[in-house]
């Protein structure tokens, strides 16, 4: 299996613009989790979803991050309008929920705002 | 919710000594533990976890412990290497898979 997958890898964008990060988890997983990693806040559960369903979007920082997830094997996170403190790495996680709960991260998006 | 504190946040060691990383937890219903290791510029991958019936799970020099009265839990690695330097987290899953995750802590083993 190919693991977890994320793109891009790197984004440079400008402040205002619209930033898509992508997510392929790993087949046959039903759990997907977004998080999103600075030195200062550390890792943070910004989302996650089971059977396609968002779960628990309590950790998304406010109204210009979304996340969708079309079908089990894609999915986005949105930040729109994007803002310096918004640069940090995202991570993308998938878990298959019934055989324990080892959650597998991709490489990660390492996004930067300028 | 779940709060998971992490200590040290740095801990240097020389190669050979033996390195304890202590996390704390706050929700008694919390029942999965799991321990993850990222190196520089890497993903974070679980390198072993422990459910709230067991008290202590081994896998090579790692082991881990758990305390489900005191609400803590801690992470041992023997007889280290330098290839062990990396920062490593511990979590809390409270069910439903939502992990909350300690602050970290940066191990560096000195040859």
């Amino acid at each position: 299996d190919a693991g977890v997958i994320q793109s891009p890898r790197h984004e440079v964008t400008e402040m205002g613009q619209e930033v898509t990060l992508r997510c392929k988890p790993i087949s046959g997983h039903n759990s997907l989790f977004w998080y999103r990693q600075t030195m200062m806040r550390g890792l943070e559960l910004l989302i996650y979803f089971n059977n396609n369903v968002p779960i628990d979007d309590s950790g998304m920082p406010e109204d210009r991050f979304s996340a969708k997830m079309p079908n089990a094997s894609f999915s986005t996170l949105k930040i729109q309008p994007s803002e310096p403190r918004d640069s940090a790495v995202y991570f993308c996680a998938s878990s298959f929920q019934r055989e324990g709960r080892e959650q597998y991260f991709g490489p990660g998006t390492r996004l930067t705002v300028t | 919710g779940e709060n998971v504190e992490q200590h040290p946040s740095t801990l240097s060691v020389q190669e050979g000594d033996s390195a304890v990383i202590k996390c704390t937890y706050s929700d008694s219903a919390s029942n999965y533990f799991p321990w993850y290791k990222q190196e520089l510029g890497k993903r974070p991958q679980l390198i072993i976890d422990i459910r709230s019936n067991v008290g202590e799970k081994k896998d090579q020099r790692i082991a881990v412990t758990l305390n489900k009265t005191a609400k803590h839990f801690s992470l041992h690695i023997t007889e280290t290497q330098p290839e062990d330097s990396a920062v490593y987290f511990c979590a809390a899953d409270t069910g439903f898979q939502k992990l909350v995750f300690g602050t970290g802590t940066r191990l560096l083993v000195s040859p």
